[in-house]
């Protein structure tokens, strides 16, 4: 079974610093997504990741992923209070022959940037 | 440009009252349906998700039923609804399978 586990849960963030956030998943993967909800909110994708090694960058964001560790990462570089939000990061594993990509979602992280 | 579309975007419902909830995908063909629910404070749980016209694949045994009646039509039912049936629940659609998905807006429901 694919378990998604993300840490830490909750992140109490200043504004300007940098930090780290990390997923974790228990088996082989196709790719892996990093999607943001704003409270009351629905999901807004943020980064596919495809292969090992990738990396990708949106304003202050970069999400990586190592496929051998199975591990993606998600930085937040000199946080801004417009970045608090809950942020998830979500596996899929294509099966054989399937026509679609099941994702299973982490617990997601609370992101809370203050002033 | 796509569109996905969920409603209602609230619903408070009586123990055991049935249940429709909709979702249409405007701007693509044959896409790839999927619901979900979210508990309070929790991650998405896959409910139940769609590859075409009258294809539905159940992920976890519920007191739920999908269907889709139209290429961009998914639909969420319930007989008769629990407690435990209280949640936010998302619709999303992707292109394919090397796509992201993309969620509509929701619908809360709560039941009382």
């Amino acid at each position: 079974e694919l378990k998604v586990e993300q840490n830490p849960l909750f992140l109490s963030m200043q504004e300007g610093k940098n930090y780290t956030i990390y997923c974790n998943y228990s088996t082989t993967s196709d790719r892996l997504y990093w999607y943001r909800q704003d409270p009351g909110k629905s999901l807004e994708s943020l980064f596919v990741l495809l292969s090992n090694g990738a990396v990708k960058q949106e304003g202050r964001l970069m999400a990586s992923l190592d496929t051998k560790a199975r591990l993606s990462t998600l930085h937040i570089t000199a946080a801004v209070h417009d970045l608090s939000a809950t942020y998830f990061c979500a596996v899929t594993r294509l099966y054989y022959g399937g026509a679609t990509n099941k994702l299973i979602f982490g617990t997601g992280t609370l992101l809370a940037v203050q002033p | 440009s796509q569109t996905i579309h969920q409603w209602p975007a609230t619903l408070v419902q009586p123990v055991g009252s049935p249940l429709s909830l909709e979702c249409t995908v405007e701007g693509t063909s044959n896409p790839n349906l999927y619901w979900y629910r979210q508990a309070a404070g929790r991650g998405l749980q896959l409910l139940f998700y769609s590859v075409g016209i009258g294809q539905i694949s159940s992920e976890v045994p519920q007191n739920l039923s999908a269907s889709r009646p139209q290429d961009r039509q998914f639909i969420l039912s319930s007989k008769k609804l629990l407690l435990s049936d209280s949640g936010f629940y998302l619709c999303a659609w992707s292109r394919n399978s090397n796509q992201p998905q993309h969620f509509g807006d929701g619908t809360r429901l709560s039941i009382l």
